[in-house]
């Protein structure tokens, strides 16, 4: 079975900063996919970046990158010039090959954007 | 406009009370998921299901049951709820593993 690591239950940064979140995942499987969710205090869950396995390059969105390591099974996500809206719980989530069946989520980390 | 909608936001109920938390999508959908979020443990899958009629367990299945007799729409049933049971509930929908799981806004559910 797949599991998703998240190491850093809270993380803090101020405004206009750079932050990386880590997360680490073991899997067996070669084709999959990665994916962040953002949950802001209304607790909608929001896709921020999705990343395939086969891809060896780093997904990019607006403010929001990743680093892949396929080897190293590891999937940071790295959030340039923090906002106070960036404020929110940040899960990585893996998807396996086959069906869209089943994300696996890890346990997520708190980010607080600070003045 | 593309949403997973789901009722109630907040419900509060007691022991043993039979509840349905609706869902439904507008996305023409195939892969519907239902998941529990807890502190500290993430958001957890309870079931999915891959098409009308198809159904089958996520890793926390106990205590609950779910049907998919139409593509939109996949209830989510407590038949005999228990405080364990108080949790955050989300609905997600899917088309591909490529797009990854659309979410409902989440039910907050309190068992007394």
């Amino acid at each position: 079975a797949q599991t998703v690591t998240q190491s850093q239950p809270e993380m803090s940064v101020q405004e206009a900063e750079t932050v990386t979140l880590s997360c680490t995942y073991d899997t067996s499987e070669n084709n999959y996919y990665l994916f962040w969710y953002k949950q802001p205090p209304s607790r909608q869950m929001i896709l921020v970046i999705r990343q395939e396995a086969y891809k060896q390059q780093n997904a990019t969105e607006n403010r929001f990158s990743v680093n892949f390591q396929k080897a190293a099974k590891s999937f940071s996500l790295k959030i340039s010039d923090s906002q106070l809206g960036d404020t929110a719980m940040y899960f990585c989530a893996f998807m396996g090959p086959g069906t869209a069946s089943k994300l696996t989520f890890g346990t997520g980390t708190r980010l607080q954007v600070t003045l | 406009e593309a949403q997973v909608t789901q009722n109630p936001r907040y419900l509060i109920t007691v022991t043993g009370k039979k509840l349905t938390v609706t869902c439904s999508q507008n996305m023409n959908h195939e892969y519907m998921s239902w998941y529990r979020q807890d502190p500290g443990l993430g958001l957890r899958q309870i079931y999915y299901s891959m098409n009308v009629e198809v159904t089958d367990k996520g890793d926390v299945p106990e205590g609950y049951k779910v049907s998919r007799k139409e593509k939109r729409n996949f209830p989510l049933i407590l038949e005999s709820p228990s405080p364990n049971q108080t949790s955050l509930y989300f609905c997600a929908s899917s088309s591909d593993r490529g797009h990854g799981y659309t979410f409902g806004s989440g039910t907050r559910l309190t068992v007394v």
